[in-house]
């Protein structure tokens, strides 16, 4: 298997424009997660998934910010309008699910820079 | 609240030594704490830890956990310069008795100089 494959891997947009992230989980997993990571604040949940279906979204910082998985094998993360203070770095993750004591594997991850 | 906090936040030391990382943690409903290390881009899992006193050991690397008093320490011997990373412990969260999403702690960012 692949692993979880993210996409892009750097996006260098002007603020104001509408960013899309990807993700393909691992094949087989059933919850999948977004995660940003900033030095200020480390790794914060942004959403999960878990079966196609947002359980937890309460990381979702303002309704700028929307999620999708429309199938098993695919999740975009939106922004729009992009602000400077979006840039970070942007994990997908995937896990067995819930019910199971299991590691997540993540992303390489998309840095996103905002100016 | 569920979380997890991380002790030093840095470290600088040299190729050889020893370091104790600590991680303390707070959760409704344990189920198992984790360590990642992250180099340049992902995190990548190293432990996972479900009961008290029993170590994990993966190399010069090990890790043991204290479900008593809430915390774990990821403990690495004769350091490499590879060992160059942070290092992040997490936790699931609860979801109505199912392991959710992880809590991560803001990590340790071990620097090993030659």
């Amino acid at each position: 298997d692949a692993g979880v494959i993210q996409s892009p891997r750097h996006e260098v947009t002007e603020m104001g424009q509408e960013v899309t992230l990807r993700c393909k989980p691992i094949s087989g997993h059933n919850s999948l997660f977004w995660y940003r990571q900033t030095m200020m604040r480390g790794l914060e949940l942004l959403i999960y998934f878990n079966n196609n279906v947002p359980i937890d979204d309460s990381g979702m910082p303002e309704d700028r910010f929307s999620a999708k998985m429309p199938n098993a094998s695919f999740s975009t993360l939106k922004i729009q309008p992009s602000e400077p203070r979006d840039s970070a770095v942007y994990f997908c993750a995937s896990s067995l699910g819930p019910g199971r004591n299991t590691e997540a594997f993540f992303g390489q991850g998309t840095r996103l820079t905002v100016v | 609240e569920d979380k997890v906090v991380q002790s030093p936040l840095s470290l600088v030391v040299h190729e050889g030594d020893t370091v104790t990382l600590n991680c303390s943690y707070e959760v409704t409903n344990f189920r198992s704490l984790l360590w990642y290390k992250q180099e340049k881009k992902a995190p990548t899992f190293l432990f996972m830890l479900t009961s008290s006193g029993i170590e994990k050991k993966s190399g010069r690397l090990s890790s043991i956990l204290d479900k008593k008093e809430l915390f774990s320490i990821l403990n690495i011997t004769a350091t490499q310069t590879g060992d160059s990373a942070i290092y992040l412990c997490a936790i699931p969260q609860n979801y109505g008795g199912s392991q959710g999403n992880l809590i991560f702690g803001k990590g340790t960012k071990l620097s090993v100089k030659p």
